[in-house]
C-alpha cells in the first residue's frame, strides 16, 4: 500500500493567516492526489483533485500544488469557516488517506 | 446531483455480520460511469477505503479487509450494500458510502455510526 503522511497533525492559526499543510506519499503518485475538508459529524468535502484542480464552488483561497511524492494544501487567508480537519487522499494505486491535519483556532 | 444515504443497524454483536445499505438518488446506478464505494472512519481517526462496486457487479476490495467484505448492488432499487463478517470492536466506526467517476470522491453520504459490542 502507498502510505500518506501529513504534517503537521495539528496546526494553530488565526483568522487571516496563510496556512500550509503538507502530504507526503511513500512512493510516487504523479498528480493523483485529492484534498478534503471535514467538520465534526460531517462527511468529508472535496476541495482539490489532481493535486491542483479546484473543485467547483470551493473558494479560491484554497490551492494545491505538488507532484510525485510531496504535496501541499494552502489556505491563503484563513477564514472562520476553515477551522476543520483536512485529509489528503492518493488514487494512484488503491485509495489511501493521510491521517489528517486539524486546523484549530490559535 | 447525486445524493447518498446510508442505513442499517447501529449496533452489531461481536462475531456477527455488519450489514449496511446505501440508497442513491439524483442519479441511476445502472447508468454507469460511477464507482460505488464504502469508506469508514474509526472514532477520532482517519479514513479507510473498504471497497467499491460497479453497476455491472464487478468489485474491488481493500486487501486488508478482503476476506471479510462483500459489496453488492441492486440496480432495481438503486442501492448498493456492504457486508462485513466476523466483526470485532476494531470494526466500530462511522461508515460512509461515496461515489466517484475517477479517483476522488465528490459525493458522500452523511455517514452512519456502527458500534460493535455485546
Amino acid at each position: 500500500d502507498i502510505q500518506m503522511t501529513q504534517s503537521p497533525s495539528t496546526l494553530s492559526a488565526s483568522v487571516g493567516d496563510r496556512v500550509t499543510i503538507t502530504c507526503r506519499a511513500s512512493q510516487s503518485i504523479s498528480s493523483w492526489l485529492a484534498w478534503y475538508q471535514q467538520k465534526p459529524g460531517k462527511a468529508p468535502k472535496l476541495l482539490i483533485y489532481k493535486a491542483s484542480s479546484l473543485e467547483s464552488g470551493v473558494p479560491s483561497r484554497f490551492s494545491g500544488s505538488g507532484s510525485g511524492t510531496e504535496f501541499t494544501l494552502t489556505i491563503s487567508s484563513l477564514q472562520p469557516d476553515d477551522f476543520a480537519t483536512y485529509y489528503c487522499q492518493q488514487y494512484n494505486s488503491v485509495w489511501t488517506f493521510g491521517q489528517g491535519t486539524k486546523v484549530e483556532i490559535k | 446531483q447525486v445524493q447518498l444515504q446510508e442505513s442499517g443497524p447501529g449496533l452489531v454483536k461481536p462475531s456477527q455480520t455488519l450489514s449496511l445499505t446505501c440508497t442513491v438518488s439524483g442519479g441511476s446506478i445502472s447508468s454507469g460511469g460511477y464507482y460505488w464505494s464504502w469508506i469508514r472512519q474509526h472514532p477520532g481517526k482517519g479514513l479507510e477505503w473498504i471497497g467499491y462496486i460497479y453497476y455491472s457487479g464487478s468489485t474491488y476490495y481493500n486487501p486488508s479487509l478482503k476476506s471479510r467484505v462483500t459489496i453488492s448492488v441492486d440496480t432495481s432499487k438503486n442501492q448498493f450494500s456492504l457486508k462485513l463478517s466476523s466483526v470485532t470492536a476494531a470494526d466500530t466506526a462511522v461508515y460512509y458510502c461515496a461515489t466517484r467517476r475517477t479517483g476522488y470522491y465528490r459525493y458522500w453520504g452523511q455517514g452512519t455510526l456502527v458500534t460493535v459490542s455485546s
